[in-house]
């Protein structure tokens, strides 16, 4: 079946653009999270959502970045006026459903570029 | 202080035979889960294996297991009889707290494992 699915799957844009970033869950799955990945660390949590509603966007690095699940499917993350130090990868997840092992199923990730 | 930490930034392993991936944590809650992802160079995250908090023995997937220390917080990865396919990054994560306060994973800086003809 379908994995998680993520586009564009590289962006480049010009410091102070505004970019968009989609993921497509595997369907049914409840859950669904986006993590940034800076080169050479581990990923970091930016934020949930269960359904359509955003639990816990505590790890969005500050108020440029924004997500939304208004469906409770698809997924769009979005940064605006981009900064150099938002190059990273960001990496959406989904599990399908919030208790037990949960575990998640991961997308190949946008790779986003600010020159 | 780092709650997942992973002290080895780089390792060798000779084709077939066994390595470990040491993987300490630290956390206050009883209950958590502790993850074991593999990230080859085309970046996908794959999941490996999974230990709860309260399982008594420790997880077994296939040549992956997890030597789980719950005294000493620490998680090590095993993988028996490399492969040259093995050759990866390799993130250890822990989920702690109850599931509805939701279920983001702290990852660890990740251990790159290569393995040698």
């Amino acid at each position: 079946g379908a994995g998680v699915s993520q586009s564009p799957r590289y962006k480049v844009a010009k410091r102070g653009q505004d970019v968009a970033l989609r993921c497509d869950p595997i369907s049914g799955h409840v859950s669904l999270f986006w993590y940034q990945q800076a080169l050479g660390q581990g990923p970091e949590f930016l934020t949930y959502f269960q359904n359509e509603a955003q639990l816990d966007k505590s790890g969005l690095p500050s108020d440029r970045f924004f997500a939304e699940r208004p469906e409770g499917s698809v997924s769009t993350l979005k940064i605006q006026r981009t900064q150099q130090e938002d190059s990273a990868v960001y990496l959406c997840a989904s599990s399908p459903k919030s208790g037990g092992l949960n575990e998640q199923y991961f997308g190949p990730g946008t790779r986003l570029t600010v020159t | 202080a780092q709650k997942i930490t992973q002290t080895q930034p780089g390792m060798f392993v000779q084709e077939k035979e066994a390595v470990t991936l040491d993987c300490t944590y630290d956390t206050s809650d009883p209950s958590y889960g502790l993850f074991w992802y593999k990230q080859p160079s085309s970046g996908e995250m794959i999941f490996l294996i999974y230990q709860g908090s309260y399982d008594q023995q420790n997880a077994t997937e296939g040549r992956y297991s997890l030597n789980f220390q719950k005294a000493r917080k620490s998680a090590n990865l095993v993988i028996s009889a490399s492969q040259l396919g093995d050759s990866a990054m390799y993130f250890c994560a822990m989920r702690e707290g109850r599931v509805e306060y939701g279920n983001k994973l702290v990852f660890g800086a990740g251990t790159i494992l290569r393995v040698k003809s």
